[in-house]
């Protein structure tokens, strides 16, 4: 089964517009971490944003917050005001447990912002 | 600049051959991971190192091993190379072991493997 779920292949947003990414997620683990990844077209994969499963409060990082409902099992990422460099793919990842475990990525959301 | 650095960039070989791929993580952190970028499997944790040791292992084939030296950077080797193989191959690094904490992890550009 997949752990990490995103069912956008693309998206396109106006310039300045806020943009919201899926991502659902599946495990049994109570202690989990989720993350977002940038990749823009020259390949690097840039760390985000990060919410653990036991934080009250969603997580924010400038124009970037994550929409985390527990319950759902989903970790939306809110991308606001965006801009023209914001087109890349972005990727939801998950750790399961606590400490330096390996990251499980989903399939990716292709972001195009439009001028 | 994450930090962390990726030699070398580019790779182009031919089926049957044998490459090293080498990582340095950034600075002061223990752990190295690798994970393979391809078109059809996505991304994919092939294996982790701790301080010199194996930590946790993934879809990685046969052919391909890896280790991390004392001075904690990491090679991954990849052997009897196949066309399917050709992928980008991330390192990521991340600084603390256990507890609670993002421990998020910090990926260098990659290197870019072509199969001929």
């Amino acid at each position: 089964a997949q752990k990490i779920t995103q069912t956008q292949p693309g998206m396109f947003v106006q310039e300045k517009e806020a943009v919201t990414l899926d991502c659902t997620y599946d495990t049994s683990d109570p202690s989990y971490g989720l993350f977002w990844y940038k990749q823009p077209s020259s390949g690097e994969m840039i760390f985000l944003i990060y919410q653990g499963s036991y934080d009250q409060q969603n997580a924010t990082e400038g124009r970037y917050s994550l929409n985390f409902q527990k319950a759902r099992k989903s970790a939306n990422l809110v991308i606001s005001a965006s801009q023209l460099g914001d087109s890349a793919m972005y990727f939801c990842a998950m750790r399961e447990g606590e400490g330096n475990t390996p990251l499980v990525f989903g399939k990716g959301t292709r972001l195009s912002v439009i001028a | 600049d994450s930090g962390v650095t990726q030699t070398p960039k580019h790779l182009i070989t031919a089926t049957g051959q044998r490459v090293t791929l080498r990582c340095s993580p950034r600075s002061g952190d223990l752990s190295v991971y690798w994970y393979q970028q391809s078109l059809d499997q996505g991304l994919q944790f092939l294996i982790q190192y701790y301080n010199g040791e194996e930590r946790a292992k993934g879809n990685i084939l046969e052919r391909f091993s890896a280790q991390q030296f004392p001075d904690l950077h990491s090679e991954l080797n990849l052997s009897s190379l196949e066309l399917g193989d050709s992928a980008l191959y991330f390192c990521a690094s991340s600084a603390r072991n256990g507890g609670a904490g993002p421990h998020e992890q910090f990926f260098g550009p990659g290197t870019r493997l072509t199969v001929l």
